[in-house]
């Protein structure tokens, strides 16, 4: 199967730094990418949708100008926390779209503790 | 919007038996629904997704139906053990994927404890 990978898959960040995440396909080619955020015990939610070489389209509620999302090449999307709070502290999970297949795969997660 | 519902939220089986995960969901665009297995600290796993054109489809200990009349489809575990305890995720979406329609809905999760 096709390949994503995060990192860091930890980070410990003061409040009030920022903190980048990658998101890398390995294997293959993504033009779409998703970003996720997930509490403990609770199910995914979509932040914004990561679309290279554009802008990318964040759902309701998620602060654009908090979490940065570039989606420069074909195989990579980071997210930036910028002035990071301890209420930031969450799962980040990602995930790309393989065009051929029409399948999406997910990193295994970053974990973000702001302190 | 989409909209899934998932159940049960917890489900405990005996180790060879049965587990049966439920959802629905709301759009009738949506025409892709994959499942998800997320172990603890870790990102989901895809382990099967079926698309709207079948109504079931089967891998090796793993099936899933889809009923798109009612709305709703399956993820069915037989013989199971104890390696599949773990969090379910079933999700809704559309293909083929763009800047919108590519986004899935997720349900809010199973959590699977099979007990030896």
């Amino acid at each position: 199967g096709a390949v994503v990978s995060q990192h860091p898959s930890r980070v410990i960040c003061k409040s009030g730094t920022s903190v980048k995440i990658e998101c890398r396909s390995l294997d293959f080619q993504a033009t779409t990418m998703f970003w996720y955020r997930q509490f403990p015990k609770q199910s995914l939610m979509l932040m914004a949708t990561s679309n290279e070489g554009s802008k990318a389209t964040y759902e309701q509620g998620v602060e654009k100008d908090k979490f940065l999302i570039n989606h420069a090449s074909l195989t990579l999307s980071t997210l930036t926390v910028t002035s990071a709070h301890p209420e930031d502290s969450s799962f980040y999970i990602c995930s790309a779209l393989k065009i051929s297949g029409n399948t999406i795969y997910f990193g295994e997660g970053s974990w973000l503790t702001v302190v | 919007g989409e909209n899934v519902e998932q159940h049960p939220s917890t489900l405990s089986v005996q180790e060879g038996d049965s587990a049966v995960i439920k959802c629905t969901y709301s759009d009738s665009a949506s025409n892709y629904f994959p499942w998800y297995k997320q172990e603890l600290g870790k990102g989901p796993q895809l382990i099967i997704d079926i698309r709207s054109n079948v109504g079931e489809k089967k891998d090796q200990r793993i099936a899933v139906t889809l009923n798109k009349t009612a709305k709703h489809f399956s993820l069915h575990i037989t013989e199971t053990q104890p390696e599949d305890s773990a969090v379910y995720f079933c999700a809704a979406g559309s293909l083929p994927y763009n800047t919108n329609a590519g986004k899935s809905t997720f349900g809010d999760g199973t959590t699977l404890t099979v007990k030896p």
